[in-house]
């Protein structure tokens, strides 16, 4: 079954300072994976996706992520910090199906970034 | 582009009302939408899947008469809350694939149902 797990449900970083958001995921083929972010009362934006090809993917506002086969994992990463980020980051499985995918969700990790 | 919208964006009703949602996607056309339902601080469960022209297919657990979707056309989805109750509040949002192929999920800003 298919399934993502974030290990941290808080985080707190300085604002200027590097993060990075654990997933780690369990699905049976090669699995489609995502990060979206959310802002309070806000619904999701993608912040990247990955399906193939590098592993290392680039978004947007200055994120990464990279996928990491043997770890089951997909973190994400932004070298600094800003303010602007504080929001709640949930990763996501895609399982290919009938020519749309069915997502699912971690439980989300939520970014508190000090001044 | 991949713009979804949601009206309303905030409802509050009476207990024993019925709540319609519409979920439109607007620069793209969606043969599929899904609605989700995200408790606080909680991630968002797949409620149902929503394919135009058809009926939706409901996750386990989800009473497809007490939430009752409506996929119309290719830019559109409702999502109707029968018989509204207190444990029935919640945000709930909706996303759409594009037509052609989905690989990615685009997300309305949600609508925040308080049952009163």
């Amino acid at each position: 079954a298919q399934s993502v797990t974030q290990p941290d449900i808080h985080i707190t970083v300085s604002e200027g300072a590097s993060l990075e958001l654990r997933c780690n995921y369990s699905y049976g083929a090669t699995p489609y994976l995502f990060w979206y972010v959310q802002s309070p009362g806000q619904g999701l934006q993608l912040l990247l996706k990955y399906f193939s090809g590098d592993t290392l993917v680039q978004g947007i506002k200055g994120f990464e992520a990279e996928f990491k086969r043997s770890q089951s994992s997909f973190n994400l990463r932004k070298p600094s910090v800003h303010w602007s980020d504080a929001a709640e980051y949930f990763c996501a499985v895609g399982a290919l199906g009938n020519n749309f995918n069915k997502f699912y969700f971690g439980s989300g990790t939520k970014l508190n970034v000090k001044p | 582009g991949a713009v979804v919208s949601q009206h309303p964006s905030r409802v509050i009703c009476k207990s024993g009302t019925s709540v319609k949602i519409e979920c439109r996607s607007l620069d793209f056309q969606a043969t599929t939408m899904f609605w989700y339902r995200q408790f606080p601080k909680q991630s968002l469960m797949l409620m149902a899947t929503s394919n135009e022209g058809s009926k939706a297919t409901y996750e386990q657990g989800v009473e497809k008469d007490k939430f009752l979707i409506n996929h119309a056309s290719l830019t559109l989805s409702t999502l109707t809350v029968t018989s509204a109750h207190p444990e029935d509040s919640s945000f709930y949002i909706c996303s759409a694939v594009t037509l052609g192929g989905g690989d990615t999920q685009y997300f309305g800003p949600g609508t925040r149902l308080t049952v009163l």
